[in-house]
């Protein structure tokens, strides 16, 4: 196992279009986290699954962002008609519910909205 | 004010010294504490979990948490250049809530 996968590692847009990032978690994990982080700031949440269920949203996942895990295997987070505000690094974390809390990383989605 | 605060930094110490990280957070019902480490262009590395109040200490790493003040700490012994990184402190809930993350304390340490 190699840990969290995250592709594409970066992505460059024009404003307006559609983006779809990936996420493959640790197989095992039945948890499975979107977060979004930009310069100078930690990690704020967007989303979470357990299995393919999506338990809880944030306030910040505008009606432009949706996030699907089929099968409660990968993990995908599409954002339509991107705005220069979405610049930022979409990570995606894993884990086991029975440990919520010890999430591991992917390396992340650098997000470039021109 | 935001559930975490975390001095943002820069932090730059000598090589050896002892590094000490620090979060408030406003939450009392805050449970789960942890640190990460975040290395320039890659994803946040679990360092410590802890549960409660109280120490607990890894190699060089040790981790406080006094929920009384609401105040938590890492202390880093003997820190290394490849100590240089970002620290994050993450809070949580119950376990079914998603962590909450302060901003991060940039550390460099000189060789």
């Amino acid at each position: 196992d190699t840990g969290v996968s995250q592709n594409p590692r970066h992505k460059i847009t024009k404003r307006g279009q559609n983006v779809t990032f990936r996420c493959d978690p640790i197989s095992e994990h039945n948890r499975l986290y979107w977060y979004r982080q930009t310069l100078g700031q930690g990690p704020e949440f967007l989303t979470y699954f357990q299995n393919e269920a999506q338990l809880e949203k944030s306030r910040l996942l505008s009606d432009r962002f949706s996030a699907e895990r089929p099968k409660g295997s990968f993990s995908t987070l599409e954002i339509q008609r991107t705005e220069q505000g979405d610049s930022a690094m979409y990570l995606c974390a894993s884990s086991l519910s029975d440990r919520p809390y010890g999430y591991t990383f992917g390396s992340g989605t650098r997000l470039t909205v021109v | 004010q935001k559930e975490v605060e975390q001095d943002p930094g820069p932090l730059s110490v000598p090589e050896g010294a002892i590094v000490s990280l620090n979060c408030t957070y406003s939450n009392s019902a805050f449970q789960y504490f942890m640190w990460y480490r975040q290395y320039s262009r890659k994803g946040p590395e679990l360092l410590m979990y802890t549960y409660s109040s109280g120490n607990k200490e890894d190699g060089r790493f040790t981790a406080q948490v006094d929920k009384s003040s609401k105040y938590i700490s890492l202390f880093i012994r003997d820190s290394q250049p490849s100590d240089s990184a970002t620290y994050l402190c993450a809070m949580g809930l119950s376990g079914n809530t998603p962590l909450v993350f302060g901003k991060g304390t940039r550390l460099s340490v000189i060789a």
